[in-house]
């Protein structure tokens, strides 16, 4: 099964800032696709970017991009100019693009606090 | 709203009492997912719904939790002889099969189920 590990807890930025989130993945596919999803304290679940495992160009979202380095597993986010409404818990998840459901194996969070 | 929707939003119960979910998904949305949160974790899938067909199952779907999707709309989530480990948010999302790369999931609130 394919894991997910996302080494940092918490992290802090100041408003205006840029910060990055670490994601590391493990797998023996060569081809799947991989989320980062924000869960804002109390409210649901939603979607910021996300990169497909044979695109080499890097996906970016407005202020949200990421830096994918396939051959070392790793699947950052990089969020520019922070704003307070970025303060969330911040999820990466990989997906499989075999088998039939594309469930989401999620790594733990990190818990991002955004000061003034 | 024509988001996801999951009633309850909350619920208490004592171990050893029944539990029922429900989710609505988006309307033209024909996949449906369960994941199960627990505190300081990332979601973990339970189970998956094409239409009406439960196609996959995790092994921690225990024979005390059962899924249905009868009509290939909302879906619910039973929980038999709960017990305190049960105790978790319990996470809908729906998506729709189309022929691209990918299918985003689009989650509900969640139910959060405490168990005493």
């Amino acid at each position: 099964a394919q894991t997910v590990t996302q080494s940092q807890p918490e992290m802090s930025v100041q408003e205006a800032e840029t910060v990055t989130l670490s994601c590391t993945y493990d797998t023996s596919e060569s081809d799947y696709y991989l989320f980062w999803y924000k869960q804002p304290p109390s409210r649901q679940m939603i979607l910021v970017i996300r990169q497909e495992a044979y695109k080499q160009q890097n996906a970016t979202e407005n202020r949200f991009s990421v830096n994918f380095q396939k051959a070392a597993k790793s699947f950052s986010l990089k969020i520019s100019d922070s704003q307070l409404g970025d303060a969330a818990m911040y999820f990466c998840a990989y997906r499989s693009s075999q088998g039939s459901g594309y469930a989401l194996n999620f790594g733990k969070g990190t818990s991002l606090l955004v000061t003034p | 709203d024509t988001g996801v929707s999951q009633d309850p939003r909350h619920k208490i119960t004592k171990r050893g009492q029944n539990v029922t979910f429900r989710c609505d998904p988006i309307s033209e949305h024909n996949r449906l997912y369960w994941y199960r949160q627990t505190l300081g974790q990332g979601p973990e899938f339970l189970t998956y719904f094409q239409n009406e067909a439960q196609l996959e199952k995790s092994r921690l779907l225990s024979d005390r939790f059962s899924a249905e999707r009868p009509k290939g709309s909302f879906s619910t989530l039973e929980i038999q002889r709960t017990e305190q480990g049960d105790s978790a948010m319990y996470l809908c999302a729906s998506s729709l099969k189309v022929v691209a790369p990918y299918n985003e999931q689009f989650f509900g609130p969640g139910t959060r189920l405490t168990v005493l």
